[in-house]
């Protein structure tokens, strides 16, 4: 089946500084890559939709140029969090459209 | 505005019993509904339910659809610590475009005691 390879599983880094997390699809392409953010003991929500080769699409509430995604071929879409604060620690999580292929999460402390 | 509700949204069990989890929704153009099992990491595809009245089962658990209550169980037979985890519902929508975003629900956390 589809399997999305996400790097890296987990990350600390400190206010400031930028983080960037990968999703690649390995045995397929990847048109769309949905991310989504999950906060300890709630679901996931819904951040972005990227396309490849086209602008993402940020769902209400989302700050686009905090959350940079880059779409740029179709095995690769990348999530940036941009001049990162502790209240952007959470669980990142990319999947691609179907709901049956996650990528593995990458879990982000900012200090 | 779409919707999907589980409900508990917590449960403490002891090992042996069996569960059953809702979830509900409320959804313009239902396509399916998905359940997932999440430790601490990315959720895991349980089942995928389209059509009302059939039984979806995997070893102890099971889950089937009710298009007409708009509604779904989720199962879990002879429970074992291994069970707990956070369980979700997801809906799966037509929508303008077809990027296939899921509707999730809050999740049911489900505690199995020894």
């Amino acid at each position: 089946g589809a399997v999305v390879s996400q790097h890296p599983s987990r990350v600390i880094c400190k206010s400031g500084t930028s983080v960037k997390i990968e999703c690649r699809s390995l045995d397929f392409q990847a048109t769309t890559m949905f991310w989504y953010r999950q906060f300890p003991k709630q679901s996931l929500m819904l951040m972005a939709t990227s396309n490849e080769g086209s602008k993402a699409t940020y769902e209400q509430g989302v700050e686009k140029d905090k959350f940079l995604i880059n779409h740029a071929s179709l095995t690769l879409s990348t999530l940036t969090v941009t001049s990162a604060h502790p209240e952007d620690s959470s669980f990142y999580i990319c999947s691609v459209p179907g709901g049956y292929t996650f990528g593995s999460g990458t879990r982000l402390t900012v200090v | 505005e779409d919707k999907v509700v589980q409900s508990p949204l917590s449960l403490v069990v002891h090992e042996g019993d069996t569960v059953t989890l809702n979830c509900s929704y409320e959804v313009t153009n239902f396509r399916s509904l998905l359940w997932y099992k999440q430790e601490k990491k990315a959720p895991t595809f349980l089942f995928m339910l389209t059509s009302s009245g059939i039984e979806k089962k995997s070893g102890r658990l099971s889950s089937i659809l009710d298009k007409k209550e708009l509604s779904s169980i989720l199962n879990i037979t002879a429970t074992q610590t291994g069970d707990s985890a956070i369980y979700l519902c997801a809906v799966d929508p037509y929508n303008a475009g077809n990027n296939r975003k899921l509707i999730w629900g809050l999740g049911t956390s489900l505690a199995v005691n020894p």
